[in-house]
């Protein structure tokens, strides 16, 4: 049975880099099927695609966020990571990481970890 | 600001039918395949609706989901208490060089 797992700091300080990982069990990281995403949602607001890659490191990025962000696997470990620069208030959230299958070439969530909180305060 | 728009609100009595709107345009809706998800506050979001109108395992009949152009529903039959919850549609939107976007979410109350 798949498991998503975040960690990382709950607290990131205003300027700073926000970084987390995902630990993926149950399945291999190394999927042709399979994107792996991360997905955030401020408090009280709506869900916000971060960004995706594959095993192979093909990777996805939002529009808006997309200058600030690093996203890379390790398929040795069967992790996925994400940095996000120069945080502000505005990033923070609940971080989930999410499994992104590829069916007929469409991109779908079908799989999410339980989320971790990140606050941005000094 | 999402390119996916949803009525903030939605709400019925239990047994009664409850629809959901979803718009978007040709790069989004128009070019791929609807998904909507579920999630009660305080949890992770739950697929609840696959490829326009696909149920995975376990979600409940009364649940169905529709796409027609460049937009998509989601209706929930003999609505139940525990479907009040926030519910998203979601989608590959293909401009930009390819993204996932979420809709702005609904929420349902059961009254």
């Amino acid at each position: 049975q798949l498991q998503l797992q975040e960690s990382g700091p709950g607290l990131v300080k205003p300027s700073e880099t926000l970084s987390l990982t995902c630990t993926v069990s149950g399945d291999s990281i190394s999927s042709n099927d399979y994107y792996w995403a991360w997905i955030r949602q401020p408090p009280g607001k709506g869900l916000e695609w971060i960004a995706s890659i594959y095993y192979s490191g093909n990777t996805y990025y939002s529009p808006s966020l997309r200058s600030r962000l690093t996203i890379s696997v390790d398929t040795s470990t069967d992790q996925f990571s994400l940095k996000l620069t120069s945080v502000t208030a505005a990033d923070a959230a609940v971080y989930y990481c999410a499994r992104e299958a590829i069916w007929s070439g469409f991109h779908q969530v079908d799989a999410w970890g339980q989320g971790t909180l990140v606050t941005v305060s000094s | 600001q999402s390119v996916l728009t949803q009525p903030p609100s939605a709400s019925g009595t239990p047994g009664q039918r409850v629809t959901i709107s979803c718009s978007g345009s040709n790069s989004n809706i128009g070019s791929s395949t609807v998904n909507w998800y579920q999630q009660v506050p305080g949890t992770a979001p739950k697929v609840l609706i696959q490829s326009n109108n696909q149920r995975p395992s376990g979600v409940p009949g009364r649940f169905s989901g529709s796409k027609s152009g460049t937009s998509a529903s989601l209706a929930i039959s003999g609505l139940q208490s525990e479907d009040e919850a926030d519910y998203y549609c979601a989608v590959w939107d293909d401009s930009l060089n390819g993204h996932y976007v979420f809709g702005t979410g609904t929420k349902v109350t059961v009254l």
